[in-house]
């Protein structure tokens, strides 16, 4: 069976500091891959989404960024951290070819400080 | 582009009463429709899905039917419990089927 993992589950980081973010699927090959980012009160929002190995769309101009190294990895990272980065972040899968079903990782709280 | 709305919230109910949640969307051609849960501290997981006008989707006492000409898919339930208390978001995928877009989320809450 297929199974997303997100990690971390929680970070605390000062403004000014880098983000990595990690997303890793396993029991399926070429899935789409994306970050959502779901603030305070407010509904999930569109970052990234990715249909193959180092090909990135981006929603949202900001100050994060995404890369796909490998089939089933995903990575959200920033240089610099801002205040209004805070935030729960989503990763989630889903399979090629359709408007099928998104699967969702269980989340990483961001809070920047 | 398309667009999801949706009531907001929250919504408080007392057990064993009858939901509704409202949503329409707008988009090009036919998308599909969703409803996903989000219990507290969790990631999103799928509750109920329509492909085509006229389908009603459903699961765990919950049901929604794609509405094309009112461009609707409200989410429904004739006895909610206490358990059933979450944000529920609906969504919808487009014809090319790369992205879903969300709905703000409306948080529910079921007293005893």
């Amino acid at each position: 069976s297929q199974t997303i993992h997100q990690w971390p589950a929680t970070l605390v980081q000062p403004v000014g500091s880098p983000l990595s973010l990690e997303c890793t699927v396993e029991g399926t090959s070429n899935p789409n891959l994306y970050w959502y980012r779901q603030a305070a009160g407010r509904g999930l929002q569109l970052l990234f989404y990715s249909v193959g190995i180092g090909q990135i769309s981006s929603e949202v101009p900001q100050n994060l960024s995404a890369s796909r190294p490998q089939d089933r990895q995903f990575i959200l990272s920033s240089k610099k951290l801002l205040l209004s980065d805070s935030g729960f972040y989503l990763c989630a899968w889903k399979l090629q070819g359709g408007p099928g079903e998104l699967f969702f990782g269980e989340g990483s709280r961001l809070t920047v400080l | 582009g398309d667009s999801v709305t949706q009531m907001e919230g929250p919504v408080t109910l007392s057990e064993e009463a009858f939901l509704t949640i409202n949503c329409t969307y707008t988009a090009t051609g036919y998308p599909s429709l969703f409803w996903y849960v989000q219990y507290p501290g969790e990631g999103l997981q799928l509750l109920l899905k329509a492909t085509k006008a006229d389908d009603k989707g459903s699961n765990k006492g919950f049901e929604a039917t794609y509405r094309k000409e009112t461009t609707s898919f409200h989410l429904e339930k004739g006895s909610v419990q206490v358990s059933d208390s979450a944000v529920y978001f609906c969504a919808l995928s487009g014809t090319g089927g790369f992205k879903t877009i969300f709905g703000a989320g409306t948080r529910l809450f079921v007293k005893a």
